[in-house]
């Protein structure tokens, strides 16, 4: 069964301080991982894809990493408006039919200027 | 293109009651799903659609049933309403690609609680 494993759970962090997020994922075979953002009261919102380790990819503050293991999301110097829950996902080759995705818990991010 | 919409964005049931949750979208994507999200969790996947007249089941589709009409619209319908299908409802829909990007697009959420 896939699963996909977020920690930490929540992190609270001073602007500018710089902090990872850790995505660990045990799949049959992954096709792609996913982040998003949400925002309180609001969907996700889609952030990145990675699919295969080694691959990176960044958008302004926020740069994912992928492993065999895990992806990171790692924010660099952080304003208040990075505040938000950080969800990874996982899509399996073996559950490929309907771009099924499976989730993670999230971690809550507040950062405090 | 107003994206994934949801209707309505708050409902309270009372235990047994029914209700019919509302998606739309207007993206022309063959793929639509609905998943629940409770308190501090992440997403479930409760049933998914691959195009007009195919359904199927997710992780958690027991106490739910959908259609799948047309294109648009992927309707999700709570029979005889259980304290534990409070819980916030998230409809999605992706284009349908044979390539890489399929990322899922959501709609607001429909905030439900049964009493």
């Amino acid at each position: 069964e896939d699963q996909v494993t977020q920690s930490p759970e929540a992190l609270r962090l001073q602007e500018g301080e710089s902090s990872s997020l850790n995505c660990s994922y045990t799949v049959s075979g992954l096709r792609g991982l996913f982040w998003y953002r949400q925002d309180p009261g609001k969907g996700p919102e889609f952030l990145f894809t990675l699919y295969s380790a080694g691959e990176e990819k960044e958008k302004e503050r926020l740069k994912a990493t992928l492993t065999k293991k895990e992806s990171f999301l790692h924010i660099t110097a952080p304003k208040p408006e990075d505040s938000a829950t950080y969800l990874c996902a996982v899509q399996a080759t073996t559950k490929a039919a309907g771009n099924k995705l499976t989730f993670g818990g999230g971690t809550r991010v507040l950062v405090k200027p | 293109n107003a994206g994934v919409t949801q209707t309505p964005k708050f409902r309270i049931l009372k235990i047994g009651q029914s209700m019919t949750l509302q998606c739309t979208q207007d993206m022309n994507h063959n793929y639509m799903y609905w998943y629940r999200q409770d308190p501090g969790m992440g997403l479930k996947l409760i049933y998914y659609s691959v195009g007009a007249g195919i359904t199927d089941k997710g992780e958690v589709p027991n106490g739910y049933n959908v259609s799948r009409s047309t294109t648009e619209d992927f309707p999700l319908r709570l029979e005889l309403a259980a304290p534990s299908q409070t819980s916030v409802y998230f409809c999605a829909s992706s284009p349908h690609s044979g390539g890489a990007e399929n990322e899922q697009f959501f709609g607001p959420g429909t905030r439900l609680t049964v009493l």
